[in-house]
């Protein structure tokens, strides 16, 4: 049974660039959340999917979008990328019935130079 | 909107001892509360959790206790081995038709446990 996976693992991109970064639940589970953690800080919420829809976002700017596919895959787009958005991007899978309790992936490394 | 804070920030032990990090959150509408372990490079693994209708919960050698009347909690962890060594953070939710699981999260607490 794999647990949650993300890709790619490590990405650099330049100010201004746009990044899309990808994430497959845990088998059984359907709902996606999204989580930015910087260097020596707990993870941020961004977003969460069920459904293929947004249903919460934390304080995050439009610059951070994100889908979600009908096999609950998920994908997490940055535009216009700052040197403040360096960070690990971490994803998190629930199940609908108790969104919750979530367990999070490797996450996925990004540099913005 | 919720805020947790963490402390200690840094915790170093003697293998064997025990090792107590708390927690405080602001709103009293959150009622999930779990615990994670990130050791370096690695995601952030739950170790255990704890709903509001409970006081405490065990697994093994780690416990958490809840105290709602003072909006705390706490992770206890017993006969600390090297491998507990790791950043270990808290987090609160309002589940169960709340905010629908948002987790918002401490800061965390670096634990070192020497040999």
């Amino acid at each position: 049974d794999a647990g949650v996976t993300q890709s790619p693992t490590h990405l650099i991109k330049t100010r201004g660039q746009q990044v899309t970064l990808r994430c497959s639940p845990k088998s059984g589970h359907d709902t996606v959340s999204w989580y930015q953690q910087a260097l020596g800080q707990g993870p941020q919420f961004i977003f969460q999917y069920y459904e293929e829809e947004e249903r919460q976002r934390g304080n995050f700017p439009d610059r951070f979008s994100g889908h979600q596919f009908p096999n609950y895959s998920s994908e997490l787009n940055v535009n216009a990328l700052l040197l403040g958005d360096s960070a690990l991007y971490l994803c998190a899978s629930s199940f609908s019935g108790l969104k919750e309790t979530q367990y999070f992936g490797p996450g996925t490394r990004l540099l913005v130079l | 909107g919720e805020n947790v804070e963490q402390h200690p920030s840094t915790l170093s032990v003697q293998e064997g001892d025990s090792a107590v990090i708390k927690c405080t959150y602001s709103d009293s509408a959150s009622n999930y509360f779990p615990w994670y372990k990130q050791e370096l490079g690695k995601r952030p693994q739950l170790i255990i959790d704890i709903r509001s209708n409970v006081g405490e919960k065990k697994d093994q050698r780690i416990a958490v206790t809840l105290n709602k009347t003072a909006k705390h909690f706490s992770l206890h962890i017993t006969e600390t081995q090297p491998e507990d060594s790791a950043v270990y953070f808290c987090a609160a939710s309002m589940g169960y038709g709340g905010s629908q699981g948002n987790l918002i999260f401490g800061k965390g607490t670096k634990l070192s446990v020497k040999p």
